[in-house]
């Protein structure tokens, strides 16, 4: 049973060009949570998106910034025209269901991002 | 503003004794607690969560949660070089938000 699969694992954008990140949650979970982790920072959440929903997009810069979990295919976090504050590693988890409290998140290895 | 609080550290221990890492929280309604290791440059690793008042044993690792003081803790008997990695506390109610973690060292 595979886990969370996220790639590319690293990514280098130059400033102004887009990014896009990819996730598949693990067989048979619905939910996808984004979170981005700064250096020597804390996980930040961004956003949680169900199948062709968006759930909570609280986390997510106003601008550049979009997601989306389609419903066939991975879920999708892009990010336009980069700029250096952007370089980060963005981490995907996903769940099963919305109501297992005691059902924490598995990660993905993360995508590492850095923008030149 | 939901928040988890933790100590950055990094908190040094020596090999064989107990590891005390603590959080608090800000959220009344939050009503799960987790831990993760996250050693450096891999991703969070879950290794306990707790939603009852008290304390949760699993193996070398014991969780305690106390929601009247908001604070939640991780005890790690028997530390192991092995153990030294950050330490994130999170909380949940519709998602999980992360303290910055703390930064664990054992001393071989």
């Amino acid at each position: 049973n595979a886990g969370v699969m996220q790639n590319p694992r690293h990514l280098v954008r130059r400033r102004g060009q887009e990014a896009r990140l990819r996730c598949s949650p693990m067989k048979g979970h619905s939910h996808v949570y984004w979170y981005r982790q700064l250096p020597e920072e804390g996980l930040k959440f961004m956003v949680y998106l169900q199948k062709e929903n968006i759930i909570d997009e609280s986390g997510m810069p106003k601008e550049r910034f979009s997601a989306e979990f389609p419903k066939e295919g991975p879920s999708i976090l892009r990010i336009q025209q980069v700029v250096r504050g952007d370089s980060a590693a963005y981490f995907c988890a996903s769940s099963p269901e919305k109501g297992a409290l005691e059902y924490g998140y598995t990660f993905g290895s993360g995508t590492r991002l850095t923008v030149v | 503003q939901k928040e988890v609080e933790q100590n950055s550290g990094p908190l040094s221990v020596p090999e064989g004794a107990i590891a005390s890492l603590n959080c608090t929280y800000s959220d009344r309604g939050s009503q799960s607690f987790f831990w993760y290791r996250q050693y450096s440059g891999k991703s969070p690793e879950l290794i306990m969560f707790i939603y009852s008042n008290g304390d949760k044993e699993d193996g070398r690792f014991t969780a305690q949660l106390n929601k009247a003081s908001q604070y939640v803790s991780l005890l790690i008997r028997d530390s192991q070089p092995s153990d030294s990695a950050t330490y994130l506390c999170a909380s949940r109610d519709d998602k999980i938000i992360f303290g910055k973690g703390t930064r664990l060292h054992i001393l071989p």
